[in-house]
């Protein structure tokens, strides 16, 4: 299986500040197309997670431009560039390159 | 406007069945990869099981961990994803989560998520 590894596990964050959470996968997660199989995941307290950004880089529908993904192979990060009180809860990586699909353990951005 | 609406959760004994339904709305579930993941109480998320959509052939394809013991299907004329589980351990519960992949192929991002169907496998 893929391990996905998220860090931090914690991020305390003051509004208005950037933020960076890095997801390392154990395999390189390139598809034979060029894409990156790599997801970003929010879960905001008390709800169901949603989908912030695919393909490595892609944002979903109504995401913010704040918030952008990077990286290729095995190494990713998800950066918000002005961290705002709305994007407090916890943050997965997830891979969808091969079976089982993983998720990374999860970050947790708190709002100082 | 794409909803899911998960029911079924309960409190089954240990060794007990248990079918999750996801009704879906708002979009053909035929036309799209669906799939199940959860999350046991204070952990992450963990991918349970997919269906492909009928245009990649209907496949089905489970974790380890739930493989012989649960069951994912579709009824299409319902417009619904199905979830049995049977042989229930302690360890299976969980917030069992019904999405949408983004296309008929299951390794696609998840794209639309239910509220949550709460299983709790006690005795």
């Amino acid at each position: 299986d893929i391990v996905m590894t998220q860090s931090p596990l914690t991020l305390p964050v003051t509004p208005g500040e950037a933020a960076s959470i890095s997801c390392r996968s154990s395999h390189s997660l390139v598809h034979s197309n060029g894409n990156n199989n790599l997801d970003w995941y929010l879960q905001k307290p008390g709800q169901s997670p949603q989908l912030l950004i695919s393909l490595g880089f892609h944002r979903a529908p109504g995401v913010p431009d704040r918030i952008s993904g990077s990286g290729s192979g095995t190494y990713f990060t998800l950066t918000i560039s002005r961290v705002e009180a709305e994007d407090a809860g916890v943050y997965y990586c997830m891979q969808g390159i091969q079976s089982p699909i993983t998720f990374g353990q999860g970050t947790r951005l708190e709002i100082k | 406007e794409v909803q899911l609406l998960e029911s079924g959760g309960d409190l089954v004994q240990p060794g007990g069945s248990l079918r999750l339904s996801c009704a879906a709305s708002g979009f053909p579930v035929s036309g799209y990869a669906m799939s199940w993941v959860r999350q046991a109480p204070g952990q992450g998320l963990e991918w349970v099981s997919s269906v492909t959509g009928s245009g990649d052939g209907d496949k089905t394809f489970y974790a380890d961990s739930v493989k012989g013991r649960f069951t994912i299907s579709r009824d299409d004329s319902r417009n619904t994803l199905y979830l049995q589980m049977n042989s229930l351990r302690a360890d299976d519960t969980a917030v069992f989560y019904c999405t949408k992949n983004g296309g008929p192929n299951w390794l696609v991002r998840l794209d639309s998520w239910g509220q949550g169907a709460l299983v709790t496998v006690s005795s």
